[in-house]
């Protein structure tokens, strides 16, 4: 089944400690992006890559890092999380890198920085 | 960040009423125009991506129009059932970078 796994769903953490939200597709898609969605506001993208080894940064990515070393994964890494980042998180994918594929997405993770 | 706008912010109707929603979006520069059904405790799924202007797209009772030279797209829901309450997302692209950028969606509830 063509899917985008995003682990894990729930997660909370404390200030300071390091996590990663993994997200793998397989579909070969080259393109790839993470969203955080807040109350109040629209999906706004963190980073995204248009294929391996290559990410750039997106609207809001202050505090976060990702890594494109295979095609099918794209992890996000909050290096020391903040109260800040508590959101609801994203990953997406497309079979291209241009605008007028439709994205495929995750099944999100709830995450709640202490 | 491209100023995406979405009307209403929240729409109740009842079993059987044909409803309407609009997104609006900058005019110039358009490449693509994507509406996503966003249900409860699950995630975003892809309903139409439109790129031309005039493009009318159909998927059961929902359909799409486009209009790029006005910077607006409706979305139509004809007959709703309680199973269409979801928050409907669009976002446009335009030719000047690679991020698709959403609006804050309209959430539909559908009573019986």
């Amino acid at each position: 089944e063509a899917q985008v796994t995003q682990n894990p769903r729930y997660l909370i953490t404390v200030t300071g400690k390091k996590l990663t939200v993994t997200c793998s597709q397989n579909m070969n898609h080259e393109y790839m992006s993470w969203y955080r969605q807040d109350p109040g506001l629209g999906l706004r993208q963190i980073y995204y890559s248009m294929n391996v080894e290559v990410t750039d940064k997106g609207d809001v990515p202050e505090g976060y890092k990702v890594s494109r070393k295979e095609k099918r994964n794209f992890p996000l890494i909050l290096e020391s999380p903040s109260p800040n980042q508590t959101s609801l998180y994203f990953c997406a994918s497309s079979l291209s890198r241009r605008g007028q594929e439709k994205l495929f997405f995750g099944s999100g993770t709830q995450l709640s920085v202490l | 960040i491209l100023n995406v706008e979405q009307s209403p912010q929240s729409l109740h109707v009842q079993e059987g009423d044909s409803t309407n929603f609009t997104c609006s979006f900058p005019s110039s520069n358009f490449y693509a125009l994507h509406w996503y059904r966003w249900e409860t405790a699950k995630s975003p799924e892809a309903l139409f991506v439109m790129t031309l202007n005039g493009d009318e797209k159909k998927k059961g009772r929902i359909s799409a129009t486009l209009n790029t030279k006005e910077g607006y797209s409706y979305l139509y829901i004809k007959g709703s059932q309680p199973e269409d309450s979801a928050t409907y997302l669009c976002a446009f692209n335009s030719n000047s970078g690679y991020a698709l950028n959403f609006g804050k969606g309209t959430s539909l509830l559908v009573t019986p």
